[in-house]
């Protein structure tokens, strides 16, 4: 079974521009969850979506928007970018069975932004 | 506010010895958590998980010992093995928040020869 993909896995962008970043789950893999990675922050979480519906939100502006795909695939997309959004965003898929919040995630290997 | 505390950012270790890694948290509303690692230029890989009405879990040569009067949680691996050399973040989570999941700041664990 194919794992989490990410694309692209690098990306330099200069301040104000915007991105789009793609992810796809594993085949069957209905929840599908955004994450950005900082040094000395950890894993921040962005956001969780299912059947192409947003559930959670963690504490970012609305430059940072995300949509999922009847496929489950799922993009997020950051505008007008800044320095410090450079960062490793990850994607997490799980088959989001019951109870929600348990599931295992199965991360992909995360597409590197650097912004200048 | 960092709900989920990593507070050692390294530990080093010599091989076949064990590897203690330490997790606290200030939610006590969690009651799932888990531990990943983390090679350089992949996404974490789950590892081992415990239900906030456990105080022990064991994987093989892991075990995670959940002290939840502490709000505290550790990761224990034995006998610690190069390939263990990663970065080990803790998670935690309510079972009913949708996948929103909290995690620490990861300890980079370095198993020596």
């Amino acid at each position: 079974k194919a794992g989490v993909t990410q694309t692209p896995r690098y990306l330099i962008k200069t301040r104000g521009q915007q991105v789009t970043l793609s992810c796809s789950p594993i085949s069957g893999h209905r929840s599908v969850s955004w994450y950005q990675q900082t040094p000395g922050q950890g894993l921040q979480f962005l956001f969780e979506y299912f059947s192409e519906t947003q559930r959670n939100k963690g504490n970012f502006p609305g430059r940072f928007s995300g949509r999922q795909f009847s496929n489950s695939r799922s993009e997020m997309n950051v505008s007008t970018l800044e320095l410090g959004d450079s960062a490793l965003y990850l994607c997490a898929s799980s088959l989001a069975g019951v109870p929600p919040g348990t599931d295992t995630q199965y991360f992909g290997p995360g597409t590197r932004l650097t912004v200048l | 506010d960092q709900q989920v505390k990593q507070n050692s950012p390294s530990l080093s270790v010599q091989e076949g010895r064990i590897s203690i890694l330490n997790c606290d948290y200030t939610n006590s509303m969690f009651d799932y958590f888990l531990w990943y690692k983390k090679y350089p230029a992949e996404g974490p890989t789950f590892l081992i998980s415990i239900s906030s009405i456990k105080d022990k879990n064991e994987d093989g040569r892991f075990t995670v010992f959940l002290n939840k009067s502490a709000k505290h949680l550790s990761l224990h691996i034995v006998p610690s093995q190069p390939g263990d050399s990663a970065v080990y973040f803790c998670a935690a989570s309510l079972s009913g928040g949708y996948q929103k999941v909290t995690f620490g700041t990861g300890t980079k664990l370095q198993v020596i020869p």
